[in-house]
């Protein structure tokens, strides 16, 4: 398996604009997890989802921000409209379940400006 | 709340030390501690999982070893080399209500020649 697949790597984008992320997890993977990693608060868990159903969205910042994912091989995190303070690194993770590691994507580098 | 904390946030040792960077959790209800490594620019590449059974795990000079009962983990690098300077992260895996992997904050290693 070529692992955990995002695209795009890298993301500017002018305030106000629409953003969309987007994740291919390991095939067979039931968990998908979305990240957030700045220098100030490090990585932060912003959602996740169990069989393509959000589980806990809890660290998702502010109704700007939403996450799908319509089958097993893809997630999308969109920004509408994105702010500068936005910008940050953007990690989509898999898991197969139960007490298994996380694996991480090589993450979208998303600047806002 | 999980909550897991790493020292030192950084650390600057000459090539051929042995080190050991420490991570604290709060909740001991966890399926597994897991180490991971990041370079600059770069996504997150497993290199430890203990499972919460387990006290130690080992994979050629890195040894993490757990102690669920204090809420630690540490991560013992021997006879370190230059290309180990990266940053080192901790996620616990918490399992109360829920299946996150909880970051710590990282400690930024530098490994001088």
């Amino acid at each position: 398996d070529a692992g955990v697949i995002q695209s795009p790597r890298h993301e500017v984008t002018e305030m106000g604009q629409e953003v969309t992320l987007r994740c291919k997890p390991i095939s067979g993977h039931d968990y998908l997890f979305w990240y957030r990693q700045t220098m100030m608060r490090g990585l932060e868990l912003l959602i996740y989802f169990n069989n393509n159903v959000p589980i806990d969205d809890s660290g998702m910042p502010e109704d700007r921000f939403s996450a799908k994912m319509p089958n097993a091989s893809f997630s999308t995190l969109k920004i509408q409209p994105s702010e500068p303070r936005d910008s940050a690194v953007y990690f989509c993770a898999s898991s197969p379940g139960g007490s298994t590691e996380a694996f991480f994507g090589q993450g979208t580098r998303l600047t806002v400006v | 709340k999980q909550e897991v904390t790493q020292i030192p946030a950084a650390l600057s040792v000459p090539e051929g030390e042995n080190l050991v960077l420490n991570c604290s959790f709060t909740d001991s209800a966890i399926y597994n501690l897991q180490w991971f490594r990041q370079d600059p620019g770069k996504g997150l590449t497993s290199l430890l999982l203990i499972q919460s059974s387990q006290r130690e795990q080992t994979s050629g000079r890195l040894n993490a070893s757990l102690d669920k009962s204090s809420g630690r983990s540490t991560l013992y690098i021997a006879a370190s080399q230059p290309g180990d300077s990266a940053t080192y992260l901790c996620a616990a895996h918490v399992i109360s209500g829920t299946y996150k992997y909880i970051f710590g904050t990282g400690t930024r290693l530098k490994v001088l020649a």
